[in-house]
């Protein structure tokens, strides 16, 4: 069960945008459209920022939104605020045998 | 509000066993599938084991197959997670978490707070 391939970290100034690569493969990323994408802040649990590869639950900030083309999903954050910093997590369905997949998360400082 | 909290955490030898626990509210227990995800201290997510609403998709990562039963009671709106001959590498905190599909989709809306087991001698 290979982890999704991401970044390990990035990182931007207030205000500008940047985009988070997640990379798998024909058995996960590319075969379904079940990527989700996960923020988590130092001591929390994770929260659920995309989902069904470009969906956003009700209360996610617009700034947030979620692409994917072949085996690459990504997610994108506009207008980033210093609250934004914290680690990300891309997570697919990898049928089933395998079932789920994490990405190894990407931190991302805000200078 | 949805509300999952773990219990059962505790600081054990290798080659123990150990039996976790989620209690969920706040939502339609049996509408939705449930799952364990661990996080190793200062590490990544990581999927542990997945159940269907009716208990009839039950899914292990290799890591702990043979080792772990995942299990669930609607009538109690319970998750469990039966621990067996732990390792050390099973040190991690413990997320029960709530898929937002009946089936396995692994896509996940709700987190429980963690419950941390330890595993050395």
């Amino acid at each position: 069960q290979s982890a999704l391939t991401q970044p390990a970290s990035v990182s931007a100034s207030p205000g500008q945008s940047i985009t988070i690569s997640c990379t798998g493969g024909s058995s996960d990323v590319g075969s379904y459209n079940l990527v989700s994408w996960y923020q988590q802040h130092p001591g929390k649990a994770p929260k659920l920022l995309i989902y069904e590869d470009n969906k956003r639950p009700s209360g996610v900030s617009n700034r947030f939104s979620g692409s994917k083309s072949g085996n690459t999903a990504s997610l994108a954050i506009s207008g980033l605020q210093t609250e934004d910093e914290a680690n990300y997590y891309c997570c697919s369905y990898a049928g089933s045998d395998t079932y789920v997949v994490f990405g190894g998360g990407t931190k991302l400082t805000v200078l | 509000e949805v509300q999952l909290v773990e219990s059962g955490g505790a600081s054990v030898q290798p080659g123990r066993s150990l039996r976790l626990s989620c209690a969920a509210s706040g939502f339609t227990f049996d509408d939705h599938g449930m799952h364990w995800v661990r996080q190793a201290p200062g590490k990544g997510l990581e999927w542990v084991s997945g159940i269907s609403w009716s208990s009839g998709t039950i899914a292990y990562a290799d890591s702990v197959k043979g080792r772990f039963t995942i299990s669930r009671d609607n009538a109690k709106n319970s998750l469990y997670l039966q621990m067996n001959s732990l390792r050390p590498e099973d040190t991690a905190f413990y997320y029960c978490a709530k898929d937002i599909r009946v089936a396995l989709s692994g896509m996940v809306d709700y987190w429980g707070h963690g419950t941390l087991v330890t595993v050395s001698s």
